[in-house]
């Protein structure tokens, strides 16, 4: 399994203001992954992250809204970028298990407030 | 078109009563099967999880699932509830020849004591 860590936990911005989030594994991984959760709703995969290449994003999530890095096998970063109180949810990074596990381990999330 | 269903969006049981939370996959090959628990205020917890083999798979905190592939379905059990177990429940799935998740709509889990 992996240990994941995400700062901030919580966070209130303002509107057209950018948020930064931030993704830390105990253990070197291929693939992470971010995800949002909108209040009461379910997980909703926003792009993968693979460490040397640009991040694949899902149908409705652009580059421009939520630009990623992955520096290393370690780490990741989502931004939120020209925020709106739509983009009030909790958001998550997961890691994918090594040896072909498909299992997904989460951090403890990030919860935004735009107001 | 393919989904992952959770009928029951809320669930309430006394403790110590019996749990079954329900999930339906529509995927032809059999996919990858996994339950997670989510706390409030939390992530989510992975409790087990079905690659092959074994239909009745056990997980941690007393928690097992059976896999159906008749009826399509990885329900999630547990013999006797406790409060701690009061929780939000995602069954999520694993497409064959793919690697994401695709999760359940969530089973809010209410313990009475």
């Amino acid at each position: 399994s992996a240990v994941i860590s995400q700062k901030p936990s919580r966070d209130i911005c303002q509107r057209g203001t950018s948020l930064t989030i931030q993704c830390q594994v105990d253990s070197q991984v291929t693939m992470m992954f971010w995800y949002r959760q909108q209040p009461g709703q379910s997980l909703t995969l926003i792009a993968t992250a693979n460490q040397g290449s640009e991040a694949t994003y899902e149908s409705g999530f652009v580059i421009d809204k939520f630009p990623i890095s992955r520096p290393n096998l370690t780490f990741s970063t989502l931004t939120v970028s020209n925020m709106s109180p739509e983009d009030s949810s909790i958001y998550l990074c997961s890691a994918q298990g090594q040896g072909g596990s498909y299992e997904q381990y989460f951090g403890p999330g990030t919860r935004l407030t735009v107001t | 078109a393919q989904s992952v269903t959770q009928p029951d969006i809320h669930i309430t049981v006394s403790e110590g009563a019996s749990l079954e939370l329900r999930c339906n996959y529509s995927y032809g090959a059999t996919p990858y099967l996994f339950w997670y628990v989510q706390s409030p205020g939390q992530g989510l917890q992975l409790l087990l999880k079905y690659f092959s083999g074994d239909t009745l798979v056990q997980g941690i905190k007393g928690f097992e699932a059976e896999f159906k592939r008749s009826q399509s379905s990885f329900n999630l059990r547990k013999p006797s509830v406790h409060w701690s177990d009061a929780a939000e429940y995602f069954c999520a799935v694993v497409p064959s020849g793919t690697y994401k998740y695709i999760f359940g709509t969530g089973t809010r889990l209410k313990v009475l004591a």
